[in-house]
């Protein structure tokens, strides 16, 4: 069964680091999304990416986020200059189109990032 | 603004007593309401969408409903292995591939 998955699981970083978060999504997906989930609080969306460009985005993901496409297959969060905030469960999901019809979204495992 | 609230907080069951977890929305222009289910340091895990009041899905112990104002997910007979946390998320706006609002989740403990 096709699946997002994302690497690395676990992410430890120092505080004013970059770090990039990696997400192939399911193949013939054409939607893809960014969402966290701080420790004990609920999913928060991030943004979304249609047609290699952002699409709608959040509060949240201000100057120091940025995504990426950068081939067919990855999609990739970078997060410019960590803070402690930052820390939390990152998970990227896709979804495809259905003419006149909502499309559920599919979530990776997730990448946890702690910084430090 | 866009809401969804969860309730219980927490829910524990003896394994085949029945129960339902309820899903409150304030969305405008509701195109869509899903219920995943997310295991300890696990992502969501899709279980149905709904799309119109009125509107059932089913799968194995567990029934999704819709009316314009919230959704109750039933779990009959559940079984310990049912236990995780179940998400409410509703889709609004007029476009695909806008952004899931989630609510904070049922927890559900099932002990045998």
């Amino acid at each position: 069964e096709p699946e997002v998955t994302q690497t690395p699981s676990h992410q430890v970083t120092q505080m004013g680091q970059e770090v990039i978060l990696r997400c192939v999504p399911i193949s013939n997906h054409l939607y893809f999304y960014w969402y966290r989930q701080i420790l004990g609080q609920k999913v928060e969306f991030l943004v979304s990416f249609y047609n290699n460009e952002i699409s709608e985005k959040s509060e949240i993901f201000d100057d120091q986020f940025s995504v990426e496409r950068p081939d067919g297959s990855n999609f990739t969060l970078k997060i410019r200059s960590t803070k402690l905030e930052d820390s939390a469960m990152y998970f990227c999901a896709s979804s495809e189109p259905k003419t006149g019809m909502n499309t559920e979204a599919f979530f990776g495992q997730g990448t946890r990032l702690t910084v430090v | 603004e866009d809401q969804v609230t969860q309730s219980p907080e927490a829910l524990r069951l003896q394994e085949g007593e029945s129960s339902s977890l309820n899903c409150s929305y304030t969305v405008s222009g509701l195109r869509g309401l899903f219920w995943y289910r997310q295991d300890p340091g696990k992502g969501p895990e899709f279980l149905f969408t709904l799309y119109s009041a009125g509107e059932e899905k089913e799968k194995e112990r567990l029934k999704a409903t819709l009316t314009k104002k919230e959704s109750f997910l039933h779990i009959t007979a559940p079984k310990p292995e049912d236990s995780a946390t179940y998400l409410c998320a509703v889709q609004a706006g007029n476009q695909a591939g806008t952004a899931l609002i989630f609510g904070k989740g049922t927890t559900l403990s099932v002990s045998s």
